[in-house]
């Protein structure tokens, strides 16, 4: 696609559930990344994928946590158990050159926890 | 602790008005910085980059950046708002060694009044 697709765009669910959310990148992009935003705050890193490199995981905030990615394609964002203060905004981005920051956001997927 | 402040929550100005938009900086080394826009119903986007070299950085949108090691700053500007770029800036620095882990700012939202 044109940019960098993130489903669902609003997920609610209740405390103690499972979700996962998708981020397809742009194609040809070898890196994808993904951030959460809580509200009235930065961008908080979680993860990021190289290519065929281990990924990042060192901004993943708990176990409960977990991402992974096909090839150099589709990514998802695993949370399990969910708990209120994992209510945020999760957003993911691909880049071209890999080495370098993220380039191209996708618009997020709302997670609100009940 | 390696990270970047933007000690502005909200700024307004008038449109056709000049814009600077704060970020300070607390490496050891010089960074990479960065500044991204966050628009209504759109998706982060990169304005420019500084990796070294030329302290100027232009970017996109007729934005411009200048980077100050006596000052520890990274300030964002444009000589005349647009009432089109009114949005939240997000200034963001390396968090480590990787690129992709990235350190961004709380935001500063930006208001233009007509």
């Amino acid at each position: 696609g044109a940019g960098v697709s993130q489903s669902p765009s609003n997920k609610v669910t209740e405390k103690g559930k499972d979700v996962e959310l998708r981020c397809d990148p742009i194609s040809g992009h070898t890196a994808l990344y993904w951030y959460r935003q809580r509200l009235g705050q930065g961008l908080e890193f979680l993860i990021y994928f190289q290519g065929n490199s281990a990924p990042d995981k060192s901004g993943l905030p708990s176990d409960r946590f977990s991402a992974e990615r096909t090839g150099e394609s589709v990514s998802t964002l695993t949370i399990q158990r969910t708990q209120q203060e994992d209510s945020a905004v999760y957003l993911c981005a691909s880049s071209f050159n890999g080495g370098g920051q993220p380039q191209h956001f996708g618009d997020g997927t709302r997670l609100s926890i009940l | 602790a390696q990270s970047v402040t933007q000690p502005d929550i909200h700024i307004t100005v008038s449109e056709g008005a000049s814009l600077e938009l704060r970020c300070n900086y607390s490496y050891g080394a010089t960074p990479y910085l960065f500044w991204y826009v966050q628009s209504p119903g759109q998706g982060l986007q990169l304005l420019l980059k500084y990796f070294s070299g030329d302290t100027l950085v232009q970017g996109i949108k007729g934005f411009e950046a200048e980077f100050k090691r006596s000052q520890s700053s990274f300030n964002l500007r444009k000589p005349s708002v647009h009432w089109s770029d009114a949005a939240e800036y997000f200034c963001a620095g390396p968090r480590g060694s990787t690129l992709g882990r990235l350190y961004f700012g709380r935001g500063t939202q930006l208001t233009v009044w007509p």
